[in-house]
């Protein structure tokens, strides 16, 4: 089974430039969540989609980040325009639906992680 | 919003000997899962702990969940090379949104 997918893996932007992340999940998983994972940090949730519709982005700058679904199955998370502070990894994640898969009678919420796309701002 | 705390921060050991890192929060959790982030990958998971007092095993790694479902474990005997990594404890809160702790990271020396 194929895993998530993302691109770039890598990119440098200058400050105030635009720049955009493209996330391919898990096939037939309903559930994508985009992550900012700052060096030395745990990840932090930017936006979840079910299918594609927004279930949670209160953590996510909306003045400058945006993040779309379309035909709830690829997903990009666009920066426009970049801070120095955005300076991070970004990880995509997908789960198979909201209460993840059912093993042995037990729900579990696992979600698979990209390889993420290492941004810097110069 | 929940936040999850994880010590130690960072953890040095010989191969051979033990570590364990703790993750506590303030509120009771409905569940908790474990991942581990190699240098440069990404995060992937162990485990979920689900019921009060729940202890899991895999291998060489011994997952707990507390009595209160306030804190969680994670020991693993005789470290390898291969052990190295952060180490996260996450919480699911509504709508499976996870919130992941602070990390140990762990350094595994010959």
């Amino acid at each position: 089974e194929a895993g998530v997918a993302q691109s770039p893996r890598y990119k440098i932007i200058e400050k105030r430039q635009s720049v955009a992340f493209w996330c391919n999940p898990i096939s037939g998983h309903a559930t994508l969540y985009w992550y900012q994972q700052i060096l030395g940090q745990g990840p932090k949730l930017l936006i979840q989609f079910q299918n594609n519709g927004v279930v949670d982005d209160s953590q996510l700058p909306k003045d400058r980040f945006s993040a779309e679904r379309l035909k709830g199955v690829d997903s990009t998370l666009k920066i426009q325009p970049a801070k120095l502070e955005d300076s991070a990894v970004y990880l995509c994640a997908s789960s198979l639906d909201r209460g993840g898969f059912v093993a042995g009678g037990r729900s579990y919420n696992e979600q698979f992680f990209g390889p993420g796309t290492r941004l810097t701002v110069l | 919003g929940q936040q999850v705390m994880q010590i130690p921060q960072y953890q040095h050991v010989q191969e051979g000997e033990d570590f364990t890192t703790y993750c506590n929060s303030s509120t009771t959790l409905s569940n908790i899962q474990w991942y581990k982030q190699r240098p440069g990958g990404h995060p992937v998971f162990l485990i979920q702990l689900v019921k009060s007092g729940e202890v899991k095993k895999q291998k060489r790694l011994t997952f707990q969940f507390g009595e209160a479902k306030k804190n969680s474990s994670l020991h693993i005997t005789a470290t390898q090379t291969t052990d190295v990594g952060t180490y996260f404890c996450a919480v699911t809160g509504g709508g499976n949104k996870l919130t992941f702790g602070t990390g140990t990271q762990l350094k595994v020396e010959l």
